[in-house]
This record gives C-alpha cells, sequence and structure tokens, in this order.
C-alpha cells in the first residue's frame, strides 16, 4: 500500500534562511507527488507536483520540490523564506491523479 | 477560485444524531472528494465521487455515507454521530483535462463539527 511520511512535525526557521521540508514515499512504482499547503483557517492549496520528467520541479511562491527514486523522497525547499510562509505544508502521494494520499503535515513557523 | 463552497461551516451536535455536511461546485468538475482533518493524521480521505452517482469509499469511510444526485453537489451524511467524528471536514474538487484528472485539487474552506 501506498503512504506518505512527513518526519518533521514543526520547524522554525528565521525570515530570510533556507527551508527544506522533508517528504518521504513508499510505492511500488513511481508515484504522482504533491506539495500543498495550508495557512490558518484555510483550505489546501497546491505548491508544485511531480508526474514524471525533470526530477527538480519549480512551483508558486518560490518552491522548489526534487524527486529523488533512490531515496524515495520529494523535499520542498525555498531558499529564503517570507514570513507569509508561515503555514502547514502536506507533501501527497497517488498511485494516479484522481485520489491522493496526505502525509501528516509539517508545520513552519518563521520567525523575524 | 474554483468556485467551491461547504455548509455548514460549523455545526455542534450531539452523540447519535444524523449530520449532512454539503459541499457544492459551479463549475461541473467531475471529480469531488471528502477529506476529515485531525490532528496528528493529516487529510484522510473519507469517499469520493467521479460523477453523478458514482461515489467509491477512502480509507476512512466507517460511519460515513454520501451521495451525488446532482454534478454540482457532494453531500456527506453521518447517520448516526460519535465523539470520534469531531473533526474538520473538507470539500475537494479535483480538476481535469482530457486524460482525466491532474491531481490537482481546490479545497473548501472547511466544515467544523463538534459531536458532543
Amino acid at each position: 500500500a501506498q503512504s506518505v511520511t512527513q518526519p518533521d512535525i514543526h520547524i522554525t526557521v528565521s525570515e530570510g534562511a533556507s527551508l527544506e521540508l522533508r517528504c518521504n514515499y513508499s510505492y511500488g512504482a513511481t508515484p504522482y507527488l504533491f506539495w500543498y499547503v495550508q495557512s490558518p483557517g484555510q483550505g489546501l492549496q497546491l505548491l508544485l507536483k511531480y508526474f514524471s520528467g525533470d526530477t527538480l520541479v519549480q512551483g508558486i511562491k518560490g518552491f522548489e520540490a526534487e524527486f529523488k527514486r533512490s531515496q524515495s523522497s520529494f523535499n520542498l525547499r525555498k531558499p529564503s523564506v517570507h514570513w507569509s510562509d508561515a503555514a502547514e505544508y502536506f507533501c501527497a502521494v497517488g498511485p494516479n491523479t484522481d485520489k491522493l494520499i496526505f502525509g501528516t503535515g509539517t508545520r513552519l513557523q518563521v520567525f523575524p | 477560485d474554483a468556485g467551491i463552497t461547504q455548509s455548514p461551516r460549523h455545526k455542534v451536535t450531539e452523540t447519535g444524531t444524523p449530520v449532512t455536511l454539503r459541499c457544492h461546485q459551479t463549475e461541473n468538475h467531475r471529480y469531488m472528494y471528502w477529506y476529515r482533518q485531525d490532528p496528528g493524521h493529516g487529510l484522510r480521505l473519507i469517499h469520493y465521487s467521479y460523477g453523478v452517482k458514482d461515489t467509491d469509499k477512502g480509507e476512512v469511510s466507517d460511519g460515513y455515507s454520501v451521495s451525488r444526485s446532482k454534478t454540482e453537489d457532494f453531500l456527506l451524511t453521518l447517520e448516526s454521530a460519535t465523539s470520534s467524528q469531531t473533526s474538520v471536514y473538507f470539500c475537494a474538487i479535483g480538476m481535469d483535462a482530457s486524460g482525466g484528472a491532474t491531481g490537482e485539487l481546490f479545497f473548501g474552506e472547511g466544515s467544523r463539527l463538534t459531536v458532543l
């Protein structure tokens, strides 16, 4: 069965620092991979997705993620974090695109 | 704006009572989903739908039923609410292209349900 793990429940960074949020998945074939962000009191918004091809994908708000098959990982990165990036981030995986399994989320706190 | 609304946004009810949450979309999308969000569990899929009268179970479907009699409405029903169903419920619609779903979901703002 497919699954996705986000090992970090809570991360704190200073504004302007770089960020990497970890995501590991378990699936027999190449999965469809996604990162979503949830601001307080809101629904989730898609940041980026990977289906195939170039393993480094660019998303909105300056985020990027790299698919590493050997490590079963799809980590989210941003070179310089802004205070407005404080939110909860969810990695999601699917064997296809019509039914996603979400990780438990990583809450990002940004200090000025 | 994907035109998705959930109602009610907040509800408090008692154990054993029936509850129906409504998800309404204005853009005729085929794929619709109900998730619940709980601390430490992230989002878990309850039920989903690929079209009118075409629904299926997700990973946490026990105690829930759904109906989709019109493209625009996807109803989630708790036949007899329990305290374990206290949660925030999110409806989502899936974007689709000619080849099928794209994986991009648009979420409603959530319905907070408290079962006493």
